[in-house]
């Protein structure tokens, strides 16, 4: 079983859809978790990062379930330009090892 | 600001060929890292810097790979002898200690190994 396990899509929806997408990992140490963007045959950037609260960050929401080893995003009014593949990350504590889920892309149609 | 550096962008080289992929971290990032990202394994830790010591190498897939990083500005990934299964992109990142969470990645090299 992978440590983190993301629906690789593709999800197609049009513009000024609502898309999200959900991620499990199954180390129940993992300490940090993050949403990292990239975009065809470029290289990963970080997103935002995900907090047991929940987090906004405009059109884009992260939510964390401990109990249920559960990370989302969420997507608001989706743009073209959010066409890319959203990498679910997680990070155990004491080290700066990122385990990085395959991706889910998203196509934004017009 | 100059962001992680990477050469040869992209590299085509034959089986048994010795190949060296190059990093130059961010200025004053003092964690450096190599992951290797396929279709079908994804994007993987090979190895992680910190002050230019290594620390986990776990991810190292075996012998034929190692890394070094001389000083805090320099780190080399070696694949020796290079074998087709190799081919992937090659990305080093590289972050501060005091914010390890967020990792800035160079742009990668796409080896070819024919």
């Amino acid at each position: 079983r992978k440590e983190v396990e993301q629906d690789p899509g593709p999800f197609n929806v049009p513009e000024g859809a609502t898309v999200a997408f959900n991620c499990t990992y199954s180390n129940s140490a993992s300490q940090s978790f993050f949403w990292y963007r990239q975009d065809c045959r470029k290289e990963p950037k970080l997103l935002m990062s995900v907090y047991s609260s929940g987090n906004e960050d405009g059109r884009f929401t992260a939510q964390l379930n401990r109990a249920s080893q559960y990370i989302s995003l969420l997507i608001r009014d989706s743009k073209l330009s959010d066409s890319a593949t959203y990498l679910c990350v997680v990070k155990g504590s004491n080290t700066g090892k990122l385990i990085f889920g395959q991706g889910t892309t998203l196509q934004v149609k017009p | 600001d100059a962001g992680v550096i990477q050469s040869p962008r992209h590299e085509v080289t034959e089986m048994g060929q010795e190949v060296t992929l190059r990093c130059k971290p961010i200025s004053g990032h003092n964690s450096l890292f190599w992951y290797r990202q396929t279709m079908m394994r994804g994007l993987e830790l090979l190895i992680y810097f910190n002050n230019n010591v290594p620390i986990d190498d776990s991810g190292m897939p075996e012998d034929r790979f190692s890394a070094k990083m001389p000083n805090a500005s320099f780190s080399t990934l070696k694949i020796q002898p290079s074998e087709p299964r190799d081919s992937a992109v090659y990305f080093c990142a590289s972050s501060s200690l005091a914010d390890y969470n967020e990792q800035f990645f160079g742009p990668g090299t796409r080896l070819t190994v024919l």
